[in-house]
């Protein structure tokens, strides 16, 4: 059982706006930066969004993070068929002394 | 190019052992904690391990704590990961992975299969 705790599905149709929950305690996102994975199927996770709403280079500004208290989302805009995936939020928790993830969810395009 | 690449999985029996390792390349393997996270098949992700860049703090999840040992060599590049008592729960994908100054994982290796099975 995951720490952080996400919808394990999400969908819309091309050009909708899609919004990923993470919800954890005090101990992970309430205290610390909240990051998020996308994997593609059958590849490995990237990097999508750092300290809770930075994007890497190369990630366009249609996905964007948040977080407040011990909650985070990230959000998808303007939805194309390449954003289907599975996407994960992480965090480090200070009580576990490990990083967390949440159970993963899975994107698709309609 | 920021490169890791895992090697080592197999298929071992329950209550084997298993080394894998990844080897880094195209940054300062040094200057970096690094990380290993697992993926059971049709699961997420969960973390395993994390070792300090000078390779003397090790840190562990509970379901591996005692069994697994993280370590690696900086005049080689590499990683590893001793999977020693391994059950048929350890079954995963194993990525290995850099962690930034800022503390998130970038990048993620290719990961490398382990199955435990009879």
């Amino acid at each position: 059982q995951s720490v952080l705790t996400q919808p394990p599905s999400a969908s819309g149709t091309p050009g909708q706006r899609v919004t990923i929950s993470c919800s954890g305690s005090r101990s992970n996102i309430g205290s610390n930066a909240v990051n998020w994975y996308q994997q593609l199927p059958g590849t490995a996770p990237k990097l999508l969004i750092y300290n809770n709403n930075q994007r890497p280079s190369g990630v366009p500004d249609r996905l964007s993070g948040s977080k407040s208290g011990t909650s985070a989302s990230l959000a998808i805009s303007g939805l194309q068929s390449e954003d289907e995936a599975d996407y994960y939020c992480a965090a480090w928790d200070d009580s576990l002394s490990g990083h967390v993830f949440g159970s993963g969810t899975e994107v698709t395009v309609l | 190019e920021v490169q890791l690449v895992e090697s080592g999985g197999g298929l071992v029996q329950p209550g084997g052992s298993l080394r894998l390792s990844c080897a880094a390349s195209g940054f300062t393997f040094i200057s970096n904690w690094m990380h290993w996270v697992r993926q059971a098949p049709g699961k997420g992700l969960v973390w395993v391990s994390r070792i300090k860049s000078d390779g003397r703090t090790t840190v562990y999840a509970d379901s591996v704590k005692g069994r697994f040992t993280i370590s690696r060599d900086n005049a080689y590049n590499t990683l590893y990961l001793q999977m020693n008592s391994l059950r048929a729960e350890d079954t995963a994908v194993y990525y290995c992975a850099r962690e930034t100054t800022g503390g998130w994982l970038d990048p993620w290796g290719q990961g490398t299969l382990v199955t435990v099975s009879s």
